[in-house]
């Protein structure tokens, strides 16, 4: 499964848009984004994925360049309770494992 | 719906005790998996299981092994306790893709084992 990488942390302000980038440069064709993140001291919850379309749900949007090479989670008004470690994972078509790098922690402002 | 279920949620062991993580879902998921986190770090893959009677070994199985007897739960046992297995353990489960056109592997996770050895 191919490598990501995401900044270490950001910081954004309340109900502003917080954008978490993520490069996946060696993506295969095969290979889904996914997007979990965790919340202090709970376990992983799952956002949204996508595979090369642009994808929204009630919790994130989620955009894809064309090349797949990078994708972008967005949060469109940011509260208190997104401060949280996101995670992005490159997951092949079939496969169960997921692996979890580093993240990006998220903190979001009054 | 209690969704993914870890007892106990704290425990301290002393230096080769033995001890069983049991993870119960209640989704009728296929798989499961146990992971662990050492502080600062990003989960690992324990042992992880495709469906009842299954097991598998993920990036960290050493000193640990598993059993799905049931569908529904999946234990995580230690049976010579170690300082360096001092973490916090997560139980998830998903279900199976129905389809092989549809990649899904959505995963939900129980909220943790907190396990200490002196």
């Amino acid at each position: 499964d191919a490598k990501t990488t995401q900044p270490p942390s950001m910081d954004c302000a309340e109900g502003r848009a917080a954008n978490l980038p993520c490069n996946h440069s060696t993506i295969s064709g095969n290979e889904y984004v996914y997007w979990y993140r965790q919340i202090h001291s709970q376990g992983p919850q799952y956002i949204i994925h996508g595979l090369k379309n642009n994808e929204t749900n009630e919790m994130a949007s989620l955009i894809i360049t064309e090349d797949r090479k990078s994708s972008t989670l967005i949060l469109p008004h940011a509260t208190l309770r997104d401060t949280a470690v996101y995670y992005c994972i490159v997951l092949r078509k079939g496969a169960q494992k997921l692996v979890f790098g580093q993240g990006t922690r998220l903190t979001i402002n009054p | 719906n209690a969704g993914v279920t870890q007892t106990p949620k704290f425990r301290v062991l002393k230096t080769g005790q033995s001890m069983t993580l049991l993870c119960a879902q209640d989704m009728n998921h296929e798989y499961m998996y146990w992971y662990r986190q050492d502080p600062g770090m990003g989960l690992r893959l324990i042992h992880y299981s495709v469906g009842e009677g299954t097991t598998a070994k993920g990036e960290v199985p050493d000193g640990y092994n598993v059993s799905r007897l049931k569908k529904q739960n999946f234990l995580l046992g230690l049976e010579s306790a170690a300082p360096s297995q001092t973490s916090v353990y997560f139980c998830a489960s998903s279900e199976q893709s129905g389809s092989m056109t549809l990649a899904k592997n959505i995963q939900y996770f129980g909220a943790g084992t907190r396990l200490s050895v002196l």
